[in-house]
């Protein structure tokens, strides 16, 4: 199974600013995906990100506000962009195995504050 | 498109019942995936079974159990022997074959189990 680690756990920040976060999967995967987890709610997936090519988002969810970048097999980061207080949500990083199982594996996620 | 819906928001027991935690799903896909995860007070979301479409065996891992029916599109988890370690966010999820879009999550709103000592 894939480890897949985050950066940073947790941060608290300012309205208007932006932040970036890292994931970093043990083994090259195809796939990669970002999921958001608002107070109390299910996770929603934000986009998917591919190695060369640009993220592909979900309805509701553009380029501009959540910059997605994926340089190379193991690493992609997502960027919250001019955050408000409705950002505050946990971000989680999940990868895709690659074979045939179709398992997916998540990060242990970003607690993101914005005050 | 694709749903999950988990009816039970909160379920409360106390040590040593057995629970069902119920999921029904939605999907226009002939193949896909079914998953299981479990979201303890840490966060972190942690990988119980992937149930692929055309295996309807059920599958008992411990104390874990799960009851796919394709009949009913439904693919229950039941907890044997509940323990207080077991009190978690349970979600369901569906995933389309990989060969099409990956797999692209769709998760149910999620059961709060509580297991009481």
């Amino acid at each position: 199974s894939a480890v897949i680690s985050q950066k940073p756990s947790r941060d608290i920040c300012q309205r208007g600013t932006s932040l970036t976060i890292q994931c970093q999967v043990d083994s090259q995967v195809t796939m990669m995906f970002w999921y958001r987890q608002q107070p109390g709610q299910s996770l929603t997936l934000i986009a998917t990100a591919n190695q060369g090519s640009e993220a592909t988002y979900e309805s509701g969810f553009v380029i501009d506000k959540f910059p997605i970048s994926r340089p190379n097999l193991t690493f992609s980061t997502l960027t919250v962009s001019n955050m408000s207080p409705e950002d505050s949500s946990i971000y989680l990083c999940s990868a895709n195995h690659g074979g045939s199982y179709n398992e997916q594996f998540f990060g242990p996620g970003t607690r993101l504050t914005v005050l | 498109a694709q749903k999950v819906t988990q009816a039970q928001t909160e379920i409360s027991v106390v040590e040593k019942e057995d629970v069902t935690l119920d999921c029904v799903y939605e999907t226009r896909d002939t193949t896909y995936y079914l998953f299981w995860y479990k979201q303890p007070p840490s966060g972190e979301l942690v990988f119980l079974i992937r149930r692929n479409s055309f295996d309807e065996q059920n599958e008992i891992s411990g104390r874990y159990s799960w009851n796919f029916q394709k009949s009913t599109s439904s693919f229950n988890f039941t907890i044997t022997a509940s323990q207080v370690v077991d009190s978690a966010v349970y979600f369901c999820a569906l995933s389309p074959p990989q060969e099409t879009s990956g797999s692209r999550l769709t998760f149910g709103e999620g059961t709060q189990l509580t297991v009481n000592p």
